[in-house]
């Protein structure tokens, strides 16, 4: 079971890009990375996904180095509304589930 | 689309009584599960299915069943509240269970106090 680690709080002031690294050392070869976004009192919602190079949406960008035992997300231009928990997983490659297991994620806190 | 529905939105329980937590998703996904999240912590997986009929255990399935016997509907039963069991609970589904994990979406979740 691959395992993640994240810093767990993160301030960045409106307008600025944020960039939040993952740690994920066993990261298993059939293992995508994504990235989800939860607001207080809300269900998480899907960012952004990939397995190796460079991603990116209209939301995000999500880097992924070589080896993938690590990737950052990116968001560009932060305004308040990107305050907000983000959590990095790793697919379980090991089980056909492929189930989501949830760190602590990364509290954001855009300041005007 | 509705998504991923949960019902009750709150509840409050006292030690011992029973309930039931339902998720409903009309997306036609094979794969559904439940999570609690504790106050300042990340999700637990606590059941999942991966189709009708199929379940099977996260990493605290402890007082909690679940059953799937249709597609659209994974209810999670509390046999006997607990204190501990005071959590908000989320409910989401994917379109499939196996091969690189796919979006998954979330309910809105069900602030359960047990007093």
């Amino acid at each position: 079971l691959a395992k993640t680690t994240q810093p767990i709080s993160m301030d960045s002031y409106e307008g600025q890009e944020v960039n939040i690294t993952c740690s994920h050392n066993n990261i298993a070869t059939n293992d995508y990375i994504t990235w989800y976004q939860q607001f207080p009192s809300q269900g998480p919602r899907f960012i952004i996904q990939g397995y190796k190079t460079k991603v990116t949406n209209e939301v995000a960008s999500l880097f992924i180095p070589a080896d993938r035992k690590s990737s950052t997300l990116s968001l560009p231009r932060v305004s308040l509304s990107d305050t907000a928990v983000y959590y990095c997983l790793v697919g379980d490659g090991e089980t056909g589930a492929n189930n989501l297991f949830f760190g602590t994620g990364t509290r954001l806190t855009v300041i005007p | 689309n509705a998504g991923v529905t949960q019902t009750p939105k709150f509840q409050v329980l006292k030690t011992g009584q029973s309930m039931t937590l339902q998720c409903a998703q009309d997306m036609n996904h094979e794969y559904m599960s439940w999570y609690r999240q504790d106050p300042g912590m990340g999700l637990r997986l606590i059941h999942y299915s991966v189709g009708a009929g199929i379940t099977d255990q996260g990493e605290v399935p402890n007082g909690y069943n679940v059953s799937r016997s249709t597609t659209e509907d994974f209810p999670l039963r509390l046999l006997s509240a607990a204190p501990s069991q005071t959590s908000v609970y989320f409910c989401a589904s994917r379109r499939t269970a196996g091969g690189p994990v796919e979006t998954q979406y979330f309910g809105p979740g069900t602030r359960l106090l047990v007093l």
